[in-house]
């Protein structure tokens, strides 16, 4: 079935640096979701992208739907220690359930 | 707004036992889902509803029931716990722009 790879698996960073994290399909998307857990913690929704070479910004965080709709990223421009947790990509799959398939996640380490 | 709440928290099974997982939500959302999410892994389907009265598989059905008779309430059936069922458990529902929100989670030991 349908798969969402996601790299790194693991990234530790000194506070102030800046962190990406990356997405991959092996086929087109129709959309792409991100999520955020912090340990411990239930994943929280960030943002959702539907359209080819769409760039959506938060505050530091920064993402980007491939022109293929094929790969998704999340930036965060200088880390805070209050973005440590774990960064998941889904999508949401064919049809009207709303059902999601989730990438493996990212968990950002952010040393002070 | 209470969003999602799940109880229990943190549960301790033996093996063969069964319990129920609690889920509500006061949204008035008609989609709900249940997800495990096992270390250092995504999360992955097991159920789903799409409204009272309607559910469906998701990934991962094997070894659990779900029902839906209120909008409110999708509780998760585990029938003769396994080991492999050791998880952390999140039921979440969504609105109509597609997001989902999630509850606390339920800790699952099977020993």
């Amino acid at each position: 079935g349908q798969q969402v790879m996601q790299i790194p698996q693991y990234q530790h960073v000194q506070e102030g640096e800046d962190f990406t994290t990356y997405c991959n399909s092996s086929t087109t998307l129709s959309n792409i979701q991100w999520y955020k857990q912090r340990p411990g913690g239930h994943p929280v929704f960030l943002i959702q992208l539907v359209k080819s070479g769409e760039v959506k910004k938060q505050k530091r965080l920064t993402f980007q739907f491939g022109e293929a709709k094929k790969n998704s990223s999340l930036h965060i421009t200088a880390t805070q220690t209050t973005d440590v947790g774990t960064y998941f990509c889904a999508w949401r799959g064919s049809g009207n359930t709303g059902k999601l398939i989730f990438g493996q996640g990212t968990t950002l380490q952010v040393k002070p | 707004n209470a969003g999602v709440t799940q109880t229990p928290k943190f549960r301790i099974l033996k093996i063969g036992q069964s319990m129920t997982l609690q889920c509500a939500q006061d949204m008035n959302h008609n989609y709900m889902y249940w997800y495990r999410q096992d270390p250092g892994m995504g999360l992955k389907l097991i159920y789903y509803s799409v409204g009272a009265g309607i559910t469906d598989k998701g990934e991962v059905p094997n070894g659990y029931n779900v029902s839906r008779s209120t909008t409110e309430d999708f509780p998760l059936r585990l029938e003769l716990a396994a080991p492999s069922q050791t998880s952390v458990y999140f039921c979440a529902s969504k609105d109509f722009q597609e997001t989902q929100y999630f509850g606390p989670g339920t800790r699952l030991l099977v020993l």
